[in-house]
């Protein structure tokens, strides 16, 4: 079955670089998400990168996918307080082109 | 578009009460997913509806859980006999026909409390 899995906690210093890693399992996934959740609110989507793809920048983000290893990190650069967030990755299939599969989400702390 | 739209934000409800929870998604979109998040079990699909028909609902805990919607524009999530273990953020997330770089809208969720 699908399986998507995150480590549980990062911890960084304000102004260093984040890698925040993900694991998936479903070899023919699609699309690979990733997701932000701040206190008190629901995810909001940061970025995707479609799996042909080797990697993605988006402003602070990139996005790099190692389909071999079926790996996906997101990497914030120049992290600041604000990036404070639990940070969810996810995959589409076209074995379940209807929904995402979640990972466990990763609690990412900034500290001055 | 003001996004998908959830109510109540709190409830705080008695054990056995029945509870309801609403969502109106994103006009357009024709897909409407419900999910729950907790500490212990992280995000759960409950169930989700392509046009207004539920189309996998192995996610719902048990029968006290139900779910409708009755057009594209509502939907509502209902628990009756509601339970402690019952409490949980209640998320519920809309998107367009095919995923492909749209991914999920999600709505700001409803914190459920049962006492």
């Amino acid at each position: 079955g699908e399986d998507v899995e995150q480590s549980l906690f990062l911890s960084v210093r304000e102004g260093d670089s984040s890698v925040i890693n993900c694991t998936y399992t479903d070899s023919s996934s699609t699309y690979l998400y990733w997701y932000k959740q701040e206190p008190g609110a629901g995810l909001q989507l940061l970025t995707y990168i479609f799996s042909n793809m080797d990697m993605k920048q988006d402003q602070r983000l990139t996005v790099l996918l190692n389909k071999k290893d079926k790996h996906l990190s997101l990497r914030i650069a120049d992290t600041q307080t604000g990036d404070s967030a639990i940070y969810f990755c996810a995959e589409s299939s076209p074995r379940n082109t209807d929904k995402l599969i979640f990972g466990t989400g990763t609690r990412l702390q900034v500290f001055p | 578009d003001a996004g998908v739209i959830q109510s109540p934000r709190h409830e705080v409800t008695e054990m056995g009460q029945e509870v309801t929870l609403r969502c109106k998604p994103i006009s357009g979109h024709d897909y409407l997913f419900w999910y729950r998040q907790t500490m212990m079990r992280g995000l759960e699909l409950l169930i989700y509806f392509n046009n207004n028909v539920p189309i996998d609902d192995s996610g719902m805990p048990e029968d006290r859980f139900s779910a409708k919607m009755p057009n594209a524009s509502f939907s509502t999530l209902k628990i009756q006999p509601s339970e402690p273990r019952d409490s949980a953020v209640y998320f519920c997330a809309s998107s367009l026909v095919r995923q492909g770089g749209y991914g999920y809208t999600f709505g700001s969720g409803t914190r459920l409390t049962v006492v």
